[in-house]
């Protein structure tokens, strides 16, 4: 079983729509939890973090961490084009030390207008 | 507000040949981090840096990559004796605390070796 699992998409949605991505891991070590958006071939973009299990909000996006299922959410809500990315789960333990990133394999979402 | 720069943007090289790609972290950043990412393939980590060791690696971060903080600004990655499935965009990243901070991404260096 892979460590980090996404579904690559791609993801084609309406403007002004719900997205919902998502993410199932299997190490129960980890307790930080990353969205991040790559637009083509730039940098990883840090969009929200989150500790442990519960919900994080920030505008228009709000992720969910369940621990107890090992499942991670990104909502976004009234998607705009410009949302149009690869969104990447990533993940690390909570010992410090040990803090190498597991990215999932990036989810390609298209916002049309 | 404050962000990781990397240079170059694109090298290309010949196989066997050396290549030492460049970082600036973020100014007050106490650990760095290489990645890279093969064309259509998972983000996969390659090593993390702090008080001027190595911290923690990956089985990819064999003899042939070093790591190096030569000034208090600059953070580099060497590839010794480059080949072919190294070409890969390789993307530093920085982060405060690392117990707790999360890390930040530079724009990456396409590395392609011929």
């Amino acid at each position: 079983q892979k460590e980090v699992e996404q579904d690559p998409g791609p993801l084609s949605v309406p403007e002004g729509a719900i997205v919902s991505l998502n993410c199932t891991y299997s190490n129960s070590a980890f307790q930080y939890f990353m969205w991040y958006r790559q637009y083509s071939r730039k940098g990883p973009e840090l969009l929200m973090y989150t500790y442990s299990s519960g919900n994080k909000e920030d505008g228009r996006f709000t992720a969910q961490v369940d621990k107890s299922s090992k499942y991670i959410s990104l909502f976004i809500r009234d998607s705009q084009p410009s949302d149009s990315a690869t969104y990447l789960c990533a993940m690390r333990g909570g010992i410090q030390g040990a803090q190498k990133l597991v990215f999932g394999q990036g989810t390609r979402l298209t916002i049309n207008p | 507000e404050p962000e990781v720069t990397q240079t170059p943007s694109h090298q290309v090289t010949q196989m066997g040949q050396e290549v030492i790609l460049r970082c600036v972290p973020i100014s007050n950043h106490l650990y760095f981090y290489w990645y890279r990412q093969i064309l259509g393939q998972k983000v996969e980590f390659l090593v993390s840096f702090y008080n001027n060791e190595i911290s923690e690696k990956s089985e990819i971060f064999d003899d042939q990559f070093s790591v190096e903080r030569p000034d208090g600004s600059n953070f580099t990655l060497k590839i010794r004796s480059t080949k072919l499935e190294d070409s890969a965009m390789y993307f530093c990243a920085s982060s405060d605390l690392g117990g707790v901070e999360t890390q930040y991404f530079g724009p990456g260096t396409r590395l392609l070796v011929l």
